[in-house]
């Protein structure tokens, strides 16, 4: 499983676009790169994946360069209640098997 | 839809009792089944994942045992608790059938050994 490695803790205001970058030097060709959110007390939710380019869902999108050795998550217009941990996961094995780092706690203020 | 639950919620525990943490996934047949646990302020460590009934694989050394008696239950057990056992329980569960699948998790079960 490929090492991801993101900042430990980000600060924002509501309102303000929030963008997580992720770096996997070590990615394998076939590896998809997941992120998932983490509200306290609670398990984690997946919110996005991609492999290359950009994708874009109702609750954030996803960039990706062509090297693909880093990713950014990108929470448009974030709110109070958009405080979490995000993780950034890269690969998994044929039964699953995720690895989760500490993540980066995301802060948002009024 | 699927759903997934544990119990309890949460729990304290004396140093040496036994444990035993349940989970069971509703709407789905088959699933991958996780077992996780979360220190305070910490990432989330696998302890145990099935891909079927009767088959266990650890992935951390430890007190720590798991089962799965039935394709949709997944119970997490010691026979004697450490200090060290405290934390945030979490099972989780995919399909099983697709390559860097999503993992969906229950509620959690918050585990105080004193």
């Amino acid at each position: 499983l490929a090492k991801t490695t993101q900042p430990i803790s980000m600060d924002s205001y509501e309102g303000q676009e929030v963008n997580i970058t992720c770096s996997h030097n070590n990615i394998a060709t076939n590896d998809y790169i997941t992120w998932y959110q983490q509200f306290p007390s609670q398990g984690p939710r997946f919110i996005i994946q991609g492999y290359k380019t950009k994708v874009t869902n109702e609750v954030a999108s996803l960039f990706i360069p062509a090297d693909r050795k880093s990713s950014t998550l990108s929470l448009p217009r974030v709110s109070l209640s958009d405080t979490a941990v995000y993780y950034c996961l890269v690969g998994g094995d044929s039964w699953g098997k995720l690895q989760f780092g500490a993540g980066t706690q995301v802060v948002v203020t009024p | 839809s699927q759903t997934i639950h544990q119990w309890p919620a949460t729990l304290v525990q004396p140093v040496g009792s036994p444990l035993s943490l349940e989970c069971t996934v509703e709407g789905t047949s088959n699933p991958n089944l996780y077992w996780y646990r979360q220190a305070a302020g910490r990432g989330l460590q696998l302890l145990f994942y099935s891909v079927g009934i009767g088959q266990i694989s650890s992935e951390v050394p430890q007190n720590l045992s798991a089962s799965r008696p039935q394709d949709r239950q997944f119970i997490l057990s010691s026979k004697k608790l450490l200090l060290s056992d405290s934390g945030f329980y979490l099972c989780a569960w995919s399909k099983g059938s697709e390559y860097q699948e999503t993992q969906y998790f229950g509620p959690g079960t918050r585990l105080l050994v004193l």
